[in-house]
């Protein structure tokens, strides 16, 4: 069992629905990133929220949009999404703070998302 | 801008055998970390092993070692006495500031798919 919570496990909507991905730590973490990755393709960042702020991939489409309502849960809103945003969806968390390089990042299971 | 490379995209290796998975950077950072992640099919990432680029000795983490020559830019991977459950895609990973933020995030390489065979 990872300690990074992400729901729902799988989702399948269709291109005018609007659902959210839940992901929540409770390992007093400061910081925590959405990843998406395709299949056979590695991980790529879309956002960060680190002591209250939030940094944005530029190339993230503005039908995603993250939420933090508190340190411990960083949700990500979906709308008017593609069939080419059909990926696994990664939550991470790590200590955050000043930069430490040596914080691994600890990620959820992924929510799969499949668009109709 | 940061770039990590793996070049081999799959590995075939005998179960209790030993493998190493290459990995090699480029970074104008003095300081930077480089991570290694597992990721079984089920897909979650696993975090094995970390090398800070001001650690001196190589990185040691039960059956996982990072060989890491910091002249050669690179961080391979070795695994010990291969196991079975070991069969998933491994990512090396490093991490990268972000534009005008201040903030660093993970940059992974495209993987390498190591299966171990009986």
């Amino acid at each position: 069992d990872t300690e990074v919570t992400q729901t729902p496990k799988h989702l399948v909507m269709g291109m005018t629905n609007k659902k959210s991905l839940k992901c929540e730590q409770h390992m007093g973490h400061r910081a925590m990133y959405w990843y998406k990755q395709k299949a056979k393709k590695p991980p790529e960042l879309m956002f960060v929220y680190s002591y209250e702020k939030l940094s944005i991939n530029e190339s993230v489409p503005s039908r995603f949009s993250p939420e933090c309502p508190n340190s411990s849960l960083l949700n990500l809103h979906l709308h008017a999404l593609q069939p080419e945003d059909s990926a696994l969806y990664l939550c991470a968390s790590s200590q955050g703070g000043p930069d430490r390089g040596n914080q691994p990042q600890h990620f959820g299971d992924g929510t799969r998302l499949s668009i109709l | 801008a940061q770039k990590i490379t793996q070049t081999q995209p799959g590995m075939f290796v005998q179960e209790k055998e030993a493998v190493t998975l290459d990995c090699t950077y480029d970074t104008s950072d003095p300081s930077y970390g480089l991570f290694w992640y597992k990721q079984p099919s089920s897909g979650e990432m696993i975090f094995l092993i970390y090398q800070g680029s001001y650690d001196q000795q190589n990185a040691t983490e039960g059956r996982y070692s990072l060989n890491f020559q910091k002249a050669r830019k690179s961080a391979n991977l070795v695994i010990s006495a291969s196991q079975l459950g070991d069969s998933a895609m491994y990512f090396c990973a490093m991490r990268e500031p972000l534009r005008d933020t201040g903030r660093r995030a993970l940059t992974f390489g495209s993987g390498t798919r190591l299966q171990v065979q009986p």
